[in-house]
């Protein structure tokens, strides 16, 4: 069976520090990857999807980046941290269809990621 | 603009009673929609989803409605559960799964 992991599960970051959240899927092969937050009181938001290896598309124009050096390693990045970085991220994977989208995506436990 | 709506951002329920959480979306050309419940720090697992050709889909305890032309949905839950007490989020998609969109959550409280 398939599994997702997400580390760490809480973080506490100061303003203007980088960040590194890492994702791994297992028991499928060139998964979808996804990245999502969610701010307090608000839906997911996609950040960044990747359909393979090094490739990366952004949803919306931000501090962060992504990347994929692994067929199921999608990793979440920043070199400076705002306040407006905070949120809860998660990833997710879906089974590789002719399109970049699968209709049904399934989801890691997720990062608190708290910036002070 | 928000092309997913759920307009209620909380509901509570009696247990054994039913639970609806509705939905609403804007773009006409959303084909396929789907339900997840998230529990506090954990990721939205996936739960029921119709496509746009039914108007009803039925797993257990959980029915989606759909209504094409007034571009809503809702999910009924009959009986609720406590165990039911999460954060339901509506999402869509186009034809082929593109263009993938959650709303922005309803959370529901199953009371015993």
């Amino acid at each position: 069976s398939q599994t997702i992991h997400q580390w760490p599960a809480t973080l506490v970051q100061p303003v203007g520090s980088p960040l590194s959240l890492e994702c791994t899927v297992e028991g499928t092969s060139n998964p979808n990857l996804y990245w999502y937050r969610q701010a307090a009181g608000r839906g997911l938001q996609l950040l960044f999807y990747s359909v393979g290896i090094g490739q990366i598309s952004s949803e919306v124009p931000q501090n962060l980046s992504a990347s994929r050096p692994q067929d199921r390693q999608f990793i979440l990045s920043s070199k400076k941290l705002l306040l407006s970085d905070s949120g809860f991220y998660l990833c997710a994977w879906s089974v590789p269809s002719g399109s970049i989208w699968s209709y049904e995506q399934y989801f890691g436990p997720g990062t608190r990621l708290t910036v002070t | 603009d928000q092309q997913v709506k759920q307009n209620s951002p909380s509901l509570s329920v009696q247990e054994g009673r039913i639970s609806i959480l509705n939905c609403d979306y804007t773009n006409s050309m959303f084909d396929y929609f789907l339900w997840y419940k998230k529990y506090p720090a954990e990721g939205p697992t996936f739960l029921i989803s119709i496509s746009s050709i039914k108007d009803k889909n039925e797993d257990g305890r959980f029915t989606v409605f759909l209504n094409k032309s007034a571009k809503h949905l809702s999910l009924h839950i009959v009986p609720s559960q406590p165990g039911d007490s999460a954060v339901y989020f509506c999402a869509a998609s186009g034809t082929y799964g593109q263009n993938f969109v959650f709303g922005p959550g309803t959370r529901l409280s199953v009371l015993p």
